[in-house]
């Protein structure tokens, strides 16, 4: 069965300092792979997606960047943080197939500080 | 013109009730659709996918109506446990993009 693994967890970093989220997906090959934010209190906003390796698509101009260095491997990262990128990220997965559903990982809470 | 449109509630229902609450979407050619919970600090999870014109999985019922583009959950005999955010999502379009809406917020009462 196909799973994901996304980390830390939790996350405390100081203004400016640098970011790095990983996500692995297992159980599957070629999937579609997601990074949303959630504010608190606020909906789902798609930061990135991926339809295969080295393919990026950003949905908000921002300072943060994605990457796909492998088929199953969604890295989300950061030069330096802001206050305002504070938020729940979540990762997720579907298959490239039309009418496939996501599957989300457990989040990264992330508090800047 | 949003994708979807849900109504964000909160809806403050009775243990034991049943509630419905629907999404309406704009894209016509869309012919299946997603519905997440969504509980507190939680990642979102798959609740039920509605692929034709209904599906139905034990006290929830999801249906498609393509002549009024709505899609509708049902929730019989509700539960303390049923209370989350309910999120509608359309499938990807071309660009493979999946957006999803704020949702709508259940209270289930005792």
């Amino acid at each position: 069965s196909q799973t994901i693994h996304q980390w830390p967890a939790t996350l405390v970093q100081p203004v400016g300092s640098p970011l790095s989220l990983e996500c692995t997906v297992e159980g599957t090959s070629n999937p579609n792979l997601y990074w949303y934010r959630q504010a608190a209190g606020r909906g789902l906003q798609l930061l990135f997606y991926s339809v295969g390796i080295g393919q990026i698509s950003s949905e908000v101009p921002q300072n943060l960047s994605a990457s796909r260095p492998q088929d199953r491997q969604f890295i989300l990262s950061s030069k330096k943080l802001l206050l305002s990128d504070s938020g729940f990220y979540l990762c997720a997965w579907s298959q490239s197939s039309y009418n496939s559903p996501l599957h989300f990982g457990n989040g990264t809470r992330l508090t800047v500080t | 013109r949003k994708e979807v449109e849900q109504d964000p509630g909160p809806f403050n229902v009775p243990e034991g009730a049943t509630v419905a609450f629907n999404c309406t979407y704009s894209n016509s050619a869309s012919q299946s659709f997603f519905w997440y919970r969504q509980d507190c600090r939680k990642e979102p999870k798959l609740l039920m996918s509605v692929y034709s014109s209904g599906n139905e999985d034990g006290r929830f019922t999801a249906q498609l109506n393509r002549a009024s583009q709505y899609i509708s959950l049902l929730i019989r005999d509700s539960k303390l446990s049923d209370s989350a955010t309910y999120l509608c999502v359309p499938p990807p379009g071309r660009d493979d993009k999946i957006i999803f809406g704020k949702g709508t917020r259940l209270h289930i009462l005792p």
